[in-house]
């Protein structure tokens, strides 16, 4: 079974702190995906990695930065965390899409408080 | 714009109740339609759907796509109490590694 892990399941936070949320997955998957979850909004891509080192932005990457330095692991970074980044925050993984799959596989989530 | 609208955006219903949950798309290089139960977690994987009219089950879960039309649909029969989630569709784009996803339905089924 595939399994991604976040390394925080409840992470509350105060304005302007440096946040780091870290998520790793077992199944040598090249792809991986940082979202976040908010009511009525649906989710929303911040940052997607498809090899060690490499990053693109999503919909959403303001005050958002990612580190990928192992191909298992994938780092978002709220730089100075602020209130409107309460959130819950999923990560993903996927092969890549030419396999002919497309399906990503998800983490359990960080829900996020900044106060 | 690429975009993916899912409706009813929410439903309650009684167990035992039949529900359609719709997803329509519109997309540039379509290549395939996701659906994903989220319940308190994580979402987890139901069906991937590319080609139109055929029929893709799983017990009382079962789903189809029309590339025509451009939309997707998830059946549930004889709802649970445990089908209570969002229900979330995602479309896969040829030349991209992301998926566009809908903002779900968020299905309760009530005893």
């Amino acid at each position: 079974d595939v399994k991604v892990t976040q390394s925080s399941r409840y992470l509350v936070k105060r304005t302007g702190e440096k946040v780091f949320l870290e998520c790793v997955q077992d199944m040598d998957h090249e792809n991986m995906f940082w979202y976040r979850q908010d009511p009525g909004l649906g989710l929303r891509l911040i940052y997607f990695s498809y090899d060690v080192k490499m990053k693109e932005k999503g919909d959403i990457p303001e005050g958002y930065s990612v580190s990928r330095e192992k191909k298992e692991r994938f780092s978002l970074i709220l730089e100075s965390a602020s209130t409107n980044q309460t959130s819950m925050y999923l990560c993903a993984s996927s092969s890549p899409g030419r396999a002919g799959t497309y399906e990503q596989y998800f983490g359990p989530g960080t829900r996020l408080t900044v106060t | 714009e690429d975009k993916v609208v899912q409706s009813p955006l929410s439903l309650v219903v009684h167990e035992g109740d039949t529900v359609t949950l719709n997803c329509s798309y519109e997309v540039t290089n379509f290549r395939s339609l996701l659906w994903y139960k989220q319940e308190k977690k994580a979402p987890t994987f139901l069906f991937m759907l590319t080609s139109s009219g055929i029929e893709k089950k799983s017990g009382r879960l079962s789903s189809i796509l029309d590339k025509k039309e451009l939309f997707s649909i998830l059946n549930i029969t004889a709802t649970q109490t445990g089908d209570s989630a969002v229900y979330l569709c995602a479309v896969a784009q040829g030349g991209s590694e992301k998926l566009v996803f809908g903002k779900g339905t968020k299905l309760t089924v009530n005893p």
